[in-house]
This record gives C-alpha cells, sequence and structure tokens, in this order.
C-alpha cells in the first residue's frame, strides 16, 4: 500500500485566513480524494483531485471555498479559504491506483478556527 | 447519490464474544464494499473489502459478507481482543469514491 503524509498535522487558524494542506504519497497513485471528519463523525468526501485538470467537487463544496490542486501523480493540496469555525475539522487525503479499488488516507490535519 | 446507513453506532462485547455490524447501501451500481478502522486520533486503516462478484471473504478472525440482492453487507470480527476496540466505518463504491456509514463505536470489555 502507498505511504501517504500530509502537512501540517494541525494548526489554529484565524477566522477570515486561508490554509493548504499538503498530500505526499510516496508513489504515483491514479486517484487522490480529499476528505472533511467532524469531531465523532464519519469521513465525508470533499472532492477527487484530477492530475492535470480541474478537480471534481460532490454536492455542498465549492471551488471557491476548497481550491484544489494536483500538479502530478504523487502531491495534491488543498486549500480551506477564507476560514470560520464551522471549518474545524480534521481534512484527510486518500490515495488509490484505481486498478483496485483500495484507498489508503494520510494521517490528517486537524484544523481549528478561532 | 450513495447512502449508506450503519447499525448499530455503538457496540460493546466481552472479550472473546462476537461482533457483527451492518449496512445497506441505496445504489445498486456500488461494486466495492471496504471496511475501515480508526483508533482515536488516527487514520482510517483499511481492514478488509470486498467486491461486487463475491459473497464472502476472510482474513484471520475478520469475516464481510454482501448480499446484492438486499443491499446489505455485514463485518464479522470473532474472537474479540482488546485491541479490536475502536470505531468501524463501512463504505460503499460505484465509480472510486467512498461514501462512508455513520460509524459503530466498538468497546471490547476485559
Amino acid at each position: 500500500s502507498a505511504v501517504i503524509s500530509q502537512k501540517p498535522s494541525r494548526d489554529i487558524c484565524q477566522r477570515g485566513t486561508s490554509l493548504t494542506i499538503q498530500c505526499q504519497v510516496d508513489s504515483q497513485v491514479t486517484m487522490m480524494f480529499w476528505y472533511r471528519q467532524q469531531p465523532g463523525q464519519s469521513l465525508t468526501l470533499i472532492a477527487t483531485a484530477n492530475q492535470g485538470s480541474e478537480a471534481t467537487y460532490e454536492s455542498g463544496f465549492v471551488i471557491d471555498k476548497f481550491p484544489i490542486s494536483r500538479p502530478n501523480l504523487t502531491f495534491s493540496t488543498l486549500t480551506v479559504s477564507n476560514m470560520s469555525p464551522e471549518d474545524s475539522s480534521i481534512y484527510l487525503c486518500s490515495a488509490g491506483t484505481g486498478g483496485t479499488y483500495e484507498q489508503y488516507f494520510g494521517p490528517g490535519t486537524r484544523l481549528t478556527v478561532t | 447519490g450513495e447512502n449508506v446507513e450503519q447499525h448499530p453506532s455503538t457496540l460493546s462485547v466481552q472479550e472473546g464474544d462476537s461482533a457483527v455490524i451492518k449496512c445497506t447501501y441505496s445504489d445498486s451500481a456500488s461494486n466495492y464494499f471496504p471496511w475501515y478502522k480508526q483508533e482515536l486520533g488516527k487514520r482510517p486503516q483499511l481492514i478488509i473489502d470486498i467486491r461486487s462478484n463475491v459473497g464472502e471473504k476472510k482474513d484471520q478472525r475478520i469475516a464481510v459478507t454482501l448480499n446484492k440482492t438486499a443491499k446489505h453487507f455485514s463485518l464479522h470480527i470473532t474472537e474479540t481482543q482488546p485491541e479490536d476496540s475502536a470505531v468501524y466505518f463501512c463504505a460503499a463504491s460505484s465509480d472510486y469514491k467512498l461514501s462512508f456509514g455513520a460509524g459503530t463505536t466498538v468497546t471490547v470489555r476485559a
């Protein structure tokens, strides 16, 4: 399975600011995704990070709020823009090869917005 | 979109007993069903998965069953141990995107 890292592991931010989260995979992967997990809750898919094209967003998530980049097959970023306390959550990236359906998760970024 | 329901939300079992978690899904096109274990403060860990062309899969003390007609699948943990205590999530996918159930908090009592 791929080894996935995220930076930062946690951050405390002021409302109105933006934070960019990085996700690095140790091997080339076909699929990369971004999820949000609010405290004590399940995981919700934010978007699919597409290499070389715009990300595909799920219902309730928009590009202006969560811009995503994926410049190559091993790296992606998620930006949480114009943050409010409601954005306080754990943000996780996942990766999969596409051929096997298996997805593996990064350790997550715990974001607190004050 | 896909809707996955998971029951029970909490499960307490005596060490050595079995634990069963059940999930139902709504999209008949779903063809991949993974289970994740998440310990407190850790990332979700893939523990077992099943595809739609298989009815049952087993890996040591863990097994998953799938009933495509009824659109439900289950996780079975036998001979539970304290280290099995965690939150377990089921998920369903038809296009590589995962839709997760709400999670089951499993507590194994020593």
